[in-house]
């Protein structure tokens, strides 16, 4: 199994707090995402990194943000948050140093709940 | 719009049968797919993959078929085993840059004794 772990499992928090959700690996990717799962929808991409300070929006970025001041950490963090944010959050990495392969390996996730 | 349809949400198998589990595609830019197999509270497992240039791809018992002029894939398990049991992901990369997957919502497929 890939090395991803994931900080903290669970969290309940209130409306309007900001909140941090860590991701860190230790099999040295170079690609990180963020994704959200939500009942009905399937996996969706909130943010990635393609490296140290660089990264990207995906599919659902409103109202989250990201860093990556470190190979090994990819941060995301929901700067007021929302009901609509109530998730279940997984973080993946990719080594994609090999031809014609794209897999991804996941963390074991962070669900999330705001009241 | 959804890119990736898997259209049944749950299938029901007796074990030592094949299980076969579909995917739809529209964005034509996909060029690489891959199956995850997902148990509640634990992240997607990645299962079996395939590129664009082929049309097969086979590990142990698990086989995707690729049909790129109707834009579907399936997924073969034979035989089912009770561990099967799971929800199963179908998601697709354009390739090229690092751009994440997309997903379809799942099928959750129920292996019956």
């Amino acid at each position: 199994d890939a090395g991803i772990t994931q900080s903290p499992r669970h969290k309940v928090t209130e409306t309007g707090t900001p909140v941090t959700l860590r991701c860190h690996q230790t099999e040295n990717h170079r690609y990180m995402y963020w994704y959200r799962q939500d009942p009905g929808h399937g996996l969706r991409l909130i943010h990635y990194s393609y490296g140290v300070k660089d990264t990207d929006k995906g599919e659902v970025s409103d109202g989250y943000s990201v860093s990556r001041s470190k190979t090994e950490d990819f941060l995301l963090t929901l700067e007021s948050a929302t009901s609509s944010q109530t998730s279940v959050y997984f973080c993946a990495i990719s080594d994609r140093r090999q031809v014609l392969t794209y897999e991804q390996y996941f963390g074991p996730g962070t669900r999330l709940t705001v009241t | 719009d959804q890119q990736v349809k898997q259209n049944s949400p749950s299938l029901s198998v007796q074990e030592g049968r094949i299980s076969i589990l579909n995917c739809d595609y529209t964005n034509s830019m996909f060029d690489y797919f891959l199956w995850y197999k997902k148990y509640p509270a634990e992240g997607p497992t990645f299962l079996i993959s395939i590129s664009s240039i082929k049309d097969k791809n086979e590990d142990g018992r698990f086989t995707v078929f690729l049909n790129k002029s109707a834009k579907h894939l399936s997924l073969h398990i034979v035989p089912s085993q009770p561990g099967d049991s799971a929800v199963y992901f179908c998601a697709a990369s354009e390739g090229g840059g690092a751009d994440g997957l997309t997903f379809g919502k799942g099928t959750h497929l129920i292996i019956q004794p």
